[in-house]
């Protein structure tokens, strides 16, 4: 079935530092991809989406390209804030229009 | 954009009392809304998909009787925790589709509801 991977928490990083958190996926066809973000005591928030090969979804300084030749969709961003710490949930639109979860990555950021 | 809002954002109840959450789309229809629960520093786990006008699906391992959803309009499905254990302590959050789904699946979510049963 369709499932989702991405690196394990948690992700400890200085203010201003580069970030990758990694998502792959395994799916039939070619599914939407998405980073949702959870702000502590919150709910979840879309971040990012990308909806065909090649795509690149970008928003608040993050990025995520769509690569089907490696069935990934790393979340990026070039400096980040402590405001960006959160926990962080790449997901797919499965073929049973269900969404899809990773296990989320928890990321702080230390000023 | 599309918002979802959810009531209460936190309930302690006594252990045997049923709780009820509501789950609203307040500037668009939802034909279906989902049912997540979160346990500490876990991923999302499925419940139940809410169908408008008709029953909801479970996921398998969820109780439809301990979990009662209920999807009485466009705009609202309730979530009822009947007989609430402890062990029904978690975070219940819902989300909603667009209706008519644009095809790429993109869910909405209401805050949350941190459940604390005693």
């Amino acid at each position: 079935g369709d499932s989702v991977t991405q690196m394990e928490g948690p992700v400890t990083l200085s203010e201003e530092a580069f970030l990758t958190i990694n998502c792959t996926y395994t799916a039939t066809g070619y599914p939407s991809l998405f980073w949702y973000v959870q702000y502590p005591g919150e709910g979840l928030q879309l971040l990012l989406k990308a909806t065909k090969a090649d795509d690149k979804g970008s928003n608040k300084g993050f990025e995520a390209t769509y690569r089907k030749e490696t069935t990934s969709f790393h979340l990026e961003k070039g400096s980040v804030q402590v405001s960006d710490s959160a926990v962080y949930f790449c997901a797919l639109y499965s073929s049973a229009s269900k969404i899809i979860f990773g296990s989320g990555t928890r990321l702080s950021i230390r000023p | 954009g599309a918002v979802v809002s959810q009531h209460p954002s936190r309930v302690i109840c006594k252990s045997g009392t049923s709780v009820k959450i509501e789950c609203r789309s307040l500037d668009f229809q939802a034909t279906t809304m989902f049912w997540y629960r979160q346990f500490p520093k876990q991923s999302l786990m499925l419940m139940a998909t809410s169908n408008e006008g008709s029953k909801a699906t479970y996921e398998q391992g969820v109780e439809k009787d301990k979990f009662l959803i209920n999807h009485a309009s466009l705009t609202l499905s309730t979530l009822t925790v009947t007989s609430a254990h402890p062990e029904d302590s978690s975070f219940y959050i819902c989300s909603a589709r667009l209706a008519p789904d644009e095809g790429t699946g993109e869910l909405f979510f209401g805050e949350g509801s941190r459940l604390t049963v005693l």
